[in-house]
């Protein structure tokens, strides 16, 4: 069975600092997401990273794929208070089932 | 082009009672997927299905759950004589083919609460 293990579980950000989140998996994949979502809200996709050395970027965010060590990170640049929420990697297995971390919570303060 | 509908938004059931979820897959999109989310946890897969349909059923507990996704109408997933432990987030995700590059997109979940 794929396991993902996502650390930390809550991360409490000062805004305007860099940090990272960490997600590790058992089992060979070839395509890991990640989503973030708001409270009692569904999951928004944020990134698709299909292969090792994969680097994906948007605004703030910045997603990277090591398959050789089974580890995404996603990086957070000058954290701003919107980005408060959970955020989910995913990691896929056969054609469509997606495995998901616990999620990190993340609330940015002032 | 609308999302993945889901409704119920937020449904109570006492224990006993049957509880029934529907998702309307995005337009074009013929593979649906369920997936449960307990209290902060990450979500689990439950079914895939196609029209008419199961294509994987291993994350379905195997009593009082079934889902189907008919030739016309949303997908249904159907929990009978619901207990407290049922009480979770259900999500639906739909994409447009079976291709590991392709994103699932998500509905806005509907929440079960049993009392």
């Amino acid at each position: 069975e794929l396991k993902v293990e996502q650390n930390p579980l809550f991360l409490s950000m000062q805004e305007g600092k860099n940090y990272t989140i960490y997600c590790n998996y058992s089992t060979t994949s070839d395509r890991l997401y990640w989503y973030r979502q708001d409270p009692g809200k569904s999951l928004e996709s944020l990134f698709v990273l299909l292969s090792n050395g994969a680097v994906k970027q948007e605004g703030r965010l910045m997603a990277s794929l090591d398959t050789k060590a089974r580890l995404s990170t996603l990086h957070i640049t000058a954290a701003v208070h919107d980005l408060s929420a959970t955020y989910f990697c995913a990691v896929g297995s056969n054609d469509y089932k997606l495995s998901f971390g616990a999620g990190t919570t993340v609330t940015v303060r002032a | 082009n609308a999302g993945v509908m889901q409704n119920p938004r937020h449904l109570v059931r006492r224990r006993g009672q049957e509880a029934r979820l529907r998702c309307s897959p995005m337009k074009g999109h013929s593979h649906v997927y369920w997936y449960r989310q307990l209290p902060e946890e990450g979500l689990k897969f439950m079914v895939y299905l196609q029209k008419e349909n199961i294509i994987d059923e291993s994350g379905m507990p195997k009593e009082r759950f079934s889902a189907e996704f008919p030739k016309e109408g949303p997908s249904i997933l159907r929990i009978q004589q619901v207990v407290r432990g049922d009480s979770a987030a259900y999500f639906c995700a739909s994409s447009p083919l079976r291709d590991t590059q392709e994103t699932q997109y998500f509905g806005p979940g509907t929440r079960l609460l049993v009392l």
